[in-house]
């Protein structure tokens, strides 16, 4: 079955970085773009990257653009999304999500992401 | 890119139907038919429901269906039920390459 399992978050003071990863296992993970989404505590989902199967396109978000980078692996079946310049309204639960036709149909747990001081 | 429109909360009887509009504008909503649906419980990771307007995944109820007319996307449910609650997302894709989401709702069974 389909297993996208998160790592890589915790606290980070702002203006940090942290990179984050994404398990992918059950389905063949190189025919496949993949996303990056957050919510915020109490707050609805936010959509933040893509990343093309063979990771030749990507595409960002607004609130994310010039710090985020999506990047992924197809040997290691893992997915990356490296979060520099973090601000506090950064603080979110972090999903990543595997693409159909810009659907997003299994999502992972979920990696918490906490900036402050 | 601004956030699909839709309501805050909706809520219905057991048994009732109850449709979950998401409008956003020619770029996205009515521009493609790349429309999807969440479902979300506290503390869980969405569920997809509905993609590609009107293609429900397997495993998921035939109760939940989705339309599209013009900008704005609706999910229909059938035949409420108390599980039925949780909060609601929606999602298209964009002229920009990208995705947005709608802000959600929440679904209360009465």
């Amino acid at each position: 079955q389909v297993q996208l399992v998160e790592s890589g978050g915790g606290v980070v003071q702002p203006g940090g970085s942290l990179r984050l990863s994404c398990a992918a296992s059950g389905f063949i993970f190189r025919n496949y773009g993949m996303h990056w989404v957050r919510q915020a505590p109490g707050k609805g989902l936010e959509w933040l990257t893509l990343i093309s199967y063979d990771g030749t396109n990507k595409f960002y978000g607004d609130s994310v653009k010039g710090r985020f980078t999506i990047s992924r692996d197809n040997s290691k079946n893992t997915l990356y999304l490296q979060m520099n310049s973090l601000r506090g309204e950064d603080t979110a639960v972090y999903y990543c999500a595997k693409d159909v036709d810009r659907g997003l149909d299994y999502w992972g747990q979920g990696t918490l992401v906490t900036v402050s001081s | 890119q601004s956030a699909l429109t839709q309501p805050a909360s909706v809520s219905g009887s057991p048994g009732q139907s109850l449709t979950i509009s998401c409008t956003g504008s020619s770029s996205d909503v009515g521009g493609y038919n790349y429309v999807s649906w969440y479902q979300q419980y506290s503390g869980k990771a969405p569920k997809l429901m509905i993609y590609e307007v009107s293609n429900r995944p397997s495993g998921v109820s035939n109760r939940f269906s989705g339309s599209k007319s013009g900008n704005t996307a609706s999910l229909t449910i059938s035949g409420l039920q108390a599980e039925d609650e949780a909060n609601y997302y929606c999602s298209s894709y964009t002229t920009s390459s990208t995705v947005v989401f709608g802000g959600g709702t929440k679904l209360t069974v009465l």
